[in-house]
C-alpha cells in the first residue's frame, strides 16, 4: 500500500524558472517529511525537511510547503538550474520506528 | 560532515560466492540502515540497526545477513544470491529524523 504518492513521474522546466514537485500522503501518523535528490548510480542526497508543526521551511533555492489538512506537500526550486536535473523523492516518517516511506519519485529535467 | 562511506563501489559475484558489503559513518548516528534500490524505483528498506541492535528486518531472505560490529560500522554479508538480487545497495545513518545515504554499492549477480 503506497502511503506516499508522487503522481507526476516527470517534470520539464526551463532554466531560471520555478520547479514545483508535489507529494501526497495517506497516513495521518506521519509527522516528518523529507525530500531527497538522486543522480543515477548514486545514493540519495538529503535536500530539505519539514516537521508537521510547521507549514513552510526554506533553505536557499529550496522551499518545502506542508498542508496537513490536505495531506499534501510540495517542493519549490527557484531558480531551477541544470544541475537540478535528477530524480526527487518525497519521504515521510512517523512514530519511533526509524522507517521512511518513499514516494515513487519525480524525474526533473531542466532545459537550457 | 554528513558522510557515509560504502565499499566496494561495484561488485560482481556468482551465485555460489560469499561476499560482504561495508558501510561506515563517523557522525555518531544511533541508527544505521540497509536499503536495496532498483533502477527508477525508490529505496526499499531491508534492515535497521538502532544502538547496534537489529530493530527491523523487513522479511529479507536469509541469503542477506547484516552485522553491526560497532556504532560506526555496518556490514551486509551475501551468500548464494540470485540474479534478481542485482541492484544498488545503499547504507544510511541517522541521529533523529534525517537519514544520510552513502553512495551505494552496485551489485551484479551472475
Amino acid at each position: 500500500d503506497q502511503q506516499v504518492k508522487q503522481n507526476s513521474p516527470s517534470l520539464s522546466v526551463q532554466e531560471g524558472r520555478i520547479s514545483i514537485l508535489n507529494c501526497d500522503y495517506t497516513n495521518s501518523m506521519f509527522d516528518y517529511f523529507l525530500w531527497y535528490k538522486k543522480y543515477p548510480a548514486e545514493g540519495p542526497t538529503f535536500l530539505i525537511s519539514i516537521s508537521s508543526i510547521k507549514d513552510k521551511n526554506e533553505d536557499g533555492r529550496f522551499t518545502v510547503f506542508l498542508n496537513k489538512s490536505a495531506k499534501h506537500l510540495s517542493l519549490h526550486i527557484v531558480p531551477s538550474q541544470p544541475g537540478d536535473s535528477a530524480v526527487y523523492f518525497c519521504a515521510a516518517e512517523g512514530g519511533n520506528d526509524y522507517k521512511l516511506s518513499f514516494g515513487a519519485g519525480t524525474t526533473v529535467t531542466v532545459r537550457a | 560532515d554528513t558522510e557515509v562511506t560504502q565499499t566496494p563501489k561495484h561488485l560482481v559475484m556468482g551465485m555460489t560466492n560469499k561476499k560482504s558489503l561495508k558501510c561506515e559513518q563517523h557522525m555518531g548516528h544511533r541508527a544505521m540502515y540497509w536499503y536495496k534500490q532498483k533502477a527508477k524505483k525508490p529505496p526499499e528498506l531491508m534492515f535497521v540497526y538502532s544502538y547496534e541492535k537489529l530493530s527491523i528486518n523487513e522479511s529479507v531472505p536469509s541469503r542477506f545477513s547484516p552485522e553491526c560490529p560497532n556504532s560506526s560500522l555496518l556490514n551486509l554479508h551475501l551468500h548464494a544470491l540470485q540474479p534478481e538480487d542485482s541492484a544498488l545497495y545503499l547504507c544510511a545513518s541517522s541521529q533523529v529524523n534525517e537519514q544520510y545515504f552513502g553512495p551505494g554499492t552496485r551489485l551484479t549477480v551472475t
